[in-house]
């Protein structure tokens, strides 16, 4: 079976923090994909990344940069100097072969002026 | 480019009412479309999946009579709340599969 756990239910820091979500995936299927959506108050899926499972490299774009371990099926993603407007709740999701993506419970991150 | 659109964006109706809600590829044709169902602060949870021209495919423990799902061309499906009551009041949302999937901005459905 798939799954995905965002064990951190809720965080909040202080605004210029820097703050890392976890995210640990299962599956038995060896091309996957990985991806991590934050969905602000208004609802809409804002897409963030996409990763595939052969490749390993860390990704960095502007403060956000992403984590990702095989070998501990980790995919986290760290956002630096953190910002009011990264105030959202993130969503860490697993796809494959039948690209259906099952999604983690989500970590709503709250930065605080 | 891949742009998804749905209609409405929220929606008020009373118990026992159908609503219609509608998931429109903008820019690409999508042959697979998805509705997902996400209650407050929890997750997305996989309703259907939907293909052009046949029969969507329902996940465990959704109803499909309850909720009809048409994907009557490569650009347009809809899914069809039948008899609607205060329990199926949630967010609504579909995504359209492109090589990957793009999501819709979401229906908001509350049942009076």
């Amino acid at each position: 079976a798939q799954k995905v756990t965002q064990a951190q239910t809720e965080i909040s820091v202080v605004e210029k923090e820097d703050v890392t979500l976890d995210c640990v995936y299962e599956t038995r299927d060896t091309t996957y994909y990985l991806f991590w959506y934050k969905q602000p108050p208004s609802g809409e899926l804002v897409f963030l990344i996409r990763r595939n499972s052969f490749d390993e490299q860390n990704e960095i774009s502007g403060r956000y940069s992403w984590n990702f371990q095989k070998s501990t099926s980790s995919f986290n993603f760290t956002i630096t100097a953190s910002q009011v407007v990264d105030s959202a709740v993130y969503f860490c999701a697993l796809a494959s072969g039948t690209y259906k993506y099952i999604f983690g419970t989500g970590t709503r991150l709250k930065v605080l002026a | 480019g891949a742009v998804v659109s749905q209609h409405p964006s929220w929606v008020i109706c009373k118990s026992g009412t159908s609503v219609k809600i509608e998931c429109r590829s903008l820019d690409f044709q999508a042959t697979t479309m998805f509705w997902y169902r996400q209650f407050p602060k929890q997750s997305l949870m996989l309703m259907a999946t939907s293909n052009e021209g046949s029969k969507a495919t329902y996940e465990q423990g959704v109803e499909k009579d309850k909720f009809l799902i048409n994907h009557a061309s490569l650009t347009l499906s809809t899914l069809t709340v039948t008899s609607a009551h205060p329990e199926d009041s949630s967010f609504y949302i579909c995504s359209a599969r492109h090589n990957e999937q793009f999501f819709g901005p979401g229906t908001r459905l509350t049942v009076l």
